[in-house]
């Protein structure tokens, strides 16, 4: 099915742990972006992407890194997880015919 | 549980009745706004959107009002449904939507009562 696609959907991480959240999309758009979602607020931006080999930075980006080595994926690194990236995680592709699709998120906690 | 819906906006609604989701956009220069419906553990689907040389836009059941002078944009959901139920997210973008960065707001919670 053509789409977006985060893995994992769920994952604890202790404090100070690294880890990877994965992205991937198969409609090649040009533009990929990820955003954190916290209660009782809209998403934010973390970064955005707007091809291969181009990376920057949004609204959050502190504790966050990217890279976009091909078209299709688009991986959030977080360095040293901290409680405060507690959060629902949604990666999203765009293109000028299809606007944004996003993927189901990933569920992230922190303790 | 989902979470997204706490400390929302809340709007309740009978079934059958039309609901209208209210949104305030922030940038004066944004071009192109779109309507999420966001359904508990799923991400945003889109619904509608419009672009700022239009002033009202319509699609099945739902119709997206544009007012540039206030900065206001309105979704309206003809003969409410239970599966009409989710947090609505209005978004705002500066470049057209095909690149640059979506702005969302903070949502409004939709529930209908059977």
């Amino acid at each position: 099915n053509a789409g977006v696609t985060q893995t994992p959907k769920f994952q604890v991480l202790k404090t100070g742990q690294s880890m990877t959240l994965q992205c991937a999309q198969d409609m090649n758009h040009e533009y990929m972006s990820w955003y954190r979602q916290d209660p009782g607020m809209g998403l934010r931006l973390i970064h955005y992407s707007v091809g291969a080999g181009i990376t920057d930075q949004g609204e959050v980006p502190n504790g966050y890194n990217v890279s976009r080595s091909t078209t299709e994926d688009f991986p959030l690194r977080l360095l040293s997880a901290a409680p405060s990236q507690t959060s629902v995680y949604f990666c999203a592709s765009s293109s000028v015919l299809y606007g944004y699709t996003f993927g189901s998120g990933t569920r992230l906690t922190v303790v | 549980g989902e979470s997204v819906g706490l400390h929302l906006p809340t709007l309740s609604v009978q079934e059958g009745d039309n609901s209208i989701i209210n949104c305030a956009y922030s940038n004066s220069a944004s071009d192109y706004f779109i309507w999420y419906k966001q359904e508990s553990g799923k991400g945003p689907q889109f619904i509608i959107d419009i672009r700022s040389n239009m002033d009202k836009r319509q699609g099945q059941r739902v119709t997206v009002l544009l007012n540039k002078t206030v900065k206001h944009l309105s979704l309206q959901i003809a003969a409410t449904q239970p599966g009409d139920s989710a947090v609505y997210f209005c978004a705002e973008n500066m470049r057209g939507g095909s690149q640059g960065n979506l702005i969302f707001g903070k949502g409004t919670k939709l529930s209908v009562k059977p």
